[in-house]
């Protein structure tokens, strides 16, 4: 069970938008901690895709997309593309843990 | 460029030690905080432990607590992982990352180990 809640799966066919949610606590999202996007790629190691809610590092596409609002978030992919098919990790902070948390995991699928 | 390899990993048997290294290069290593983060066969990710720029500093996920120990050498820009009393569920690939304002912003590669019993 993951301290934070992400769906297990997400679908959208090319060229539509896709959202996917991190629910968290009081302790972590809730508590004012960033939440952090992470991309990994069949096979590949994961990727930082989002930091610090909405923040997109150099390269990645103003495709993607982050928000928060009290104790969740989402990463909103729009224009999708077959390349986008991966899984995605939300990740944050707990104060009560004294630890980085990371969502279950959601698989994308492009129909 | 800015790298992180790993290496050290590989088949042990239930109640073992393993050492996995991390080497960096592209950066100023003694300047970041790092991170162990691992992935067991077909699961997601789960952050292992932190360490802070001098060393002084760990944190680690409860399960590992005791068992599992991060440690650094600046001067080799290198950051370490020692394995003990090692179980099936320690099986994973572990990546090494490197830890900036709450979030991992350059990964490794990975090493897979492995733990039989």
């Amino acid at each position: 069970q993951s301290v934070l809640t992400q769906p297990p799966s997400v679908s959208g066919a090319p060229g539509q938008r896709v959202t996917i949610s991190c629910t968290g606590s009081s302790s972590n999202i809730g508590a004012g901690y960033g939440v952090h996007w992470y991309q990994q790629l069949p096979g590949t190691a994961p990727k930082l895709l989002i930091y610090d809610n909405n923040n997109r590092p150099s390269g990645v596409p103003d495709r993607f997309s982050g928000s928060k609002s009290g104790t969740s978030a989402s990463l909103a992919i729009t224009g999708l593309q077959a390349e986008d098919e991966a899984d995605y990790y939300c990740q944050s902070s707990d104060s009560i843990l004294t630890a980085s948390v990371f969502g279950g995991g959601t698989k994308l699928t492009v129909l | 460029e800015v790298q992180l390899v790993e290496s050290g990993g590989g088949l042990v048997q239930s109640g073992g030690s393993l050492r996995l290294s991390c080497g960096a290069s592209g950066f100023s290593f003694s300047g970041y905080w790092m991170s162990w983060v691992r992935q067991a066969p077909g699961k997601g990710l789960e952050w292992v432990a932190n360490i802070n720029t001098d060393g002084s500093e760990k944190y680690y996920l409860d399960s590992v607590k005791g068992r599992l120990t991060i440690s650094r050498d600046n001067a080799k820009n290198s950051l370490y992982l020692q394995l003990t009393s090692l179980r099936a569920e320690d099986t994973a690939v572990y990546y090494c990352a490197r830890y900036n304002n709450y979030y991992m912003d350059v990964w490794g590669k990975g090493t897979t180990v492995t733990v039989s019993s």
